[in-house]
């Protein structure tokens, strides 16, 4: 079965250099989720899209932007980085409805080193 | 505001010993519960999950939970550990609602000795 897809997996970056991150959710899955996993940290939710809308904010910071395209891909657009953005960036989808269709299916994430 | 608390920050047992990973969720309303498990270096992966009906849900590898309503907990057990389990644990939950972020809990670092 298709699953989650992110790139690029791996990314090195330099201080106050930009970043673009791209997710391509499961066919079908109309809805994803980004989230920041830094280093033995648990997964903290940034952003969400829904039919190409935001739906929902958490602590992303002003520095990234994120949107959904026609297709449903998201992309999470990281400027002047930070040696704290270093992290594992997961992006997840679900096809958007209430209870089982909740269910959050996730990509294998992009690694980001920021130096 | 949803919240999941692991009690268990880092546990270690010798293989074949019994497992239980304690979870408590605190949230109002209807949710959806889940576990998830990241071995080292990995992505997360689904154990188990839970969003209605029997409250005792099996999961892959021996896995099982059981959500407890009235204590808002949702422990994960499994009867005997392998080495290969070792890796981090996490509880999450997220609300029965459309389109809800998960909220994790710090996670349980699981540690098996051969």
């Amino acid at each position: 079965a298709a699953g989650v897809i992110q790139s690029p997996r791996h990314l090195i970056k330099e201080k106050r250099e930009t970043a673009t991150l791209k997710c391509y959710p499961i066919p079908r899955h109309d809805t994803v989720y980004w989230y920041q996993q830094g280093p033995g940290q648990d997964p903290q939710f940034l952003i969400s899209f829904y039919e190409k809308m935001q739906s929902d904010k958490g602590s992303i910071p002003d520095r990234f932007s994120a949107q959904q395209f026609s297709d449903y891909h998201s992309e999470l657009n990281m400027s002047s980085l930070e040696l704290g953005d270093s992290a594992l960036y997961f992006c997840a989808s679900s096809l958007g409805y209430r209870g089982e269709g909740n269910e959050q299916f996730f990509g294998p994430g992009t690694r980001l080193t920021v130096l | 505001a949803q919240s999941v608390s692991q009690h268990n920050h880092h546990v270690i047992l010798s293989e074949a010993a019994s497992l239980e990973l304690g979870c408590n969720y605190s949230y109002g309303g209807t949710v959806n519960l889940f576990w998830y498990v990241q071995y080292p270096g990995q992505h997360l992966q689904l154990l188990l999950k839970y969003f209605s009906g029997d409250p005792l849900v099996k999961g892959i590898k021996g896995f099982e939970a059981e959500f407890i309503k009235s204590k808002f907990s949702f422990n994960l057990r499994k009867p005997s550990v392998q080495w290969s389990d070792t890796a981090e644990y996490f509880c999450a939950v997220n609300a029965y609602s459309s389109a809800s972020k998960i909220i994790f809990g710090s996670g349980t670092r699981l540690s098996i000795r051969p």
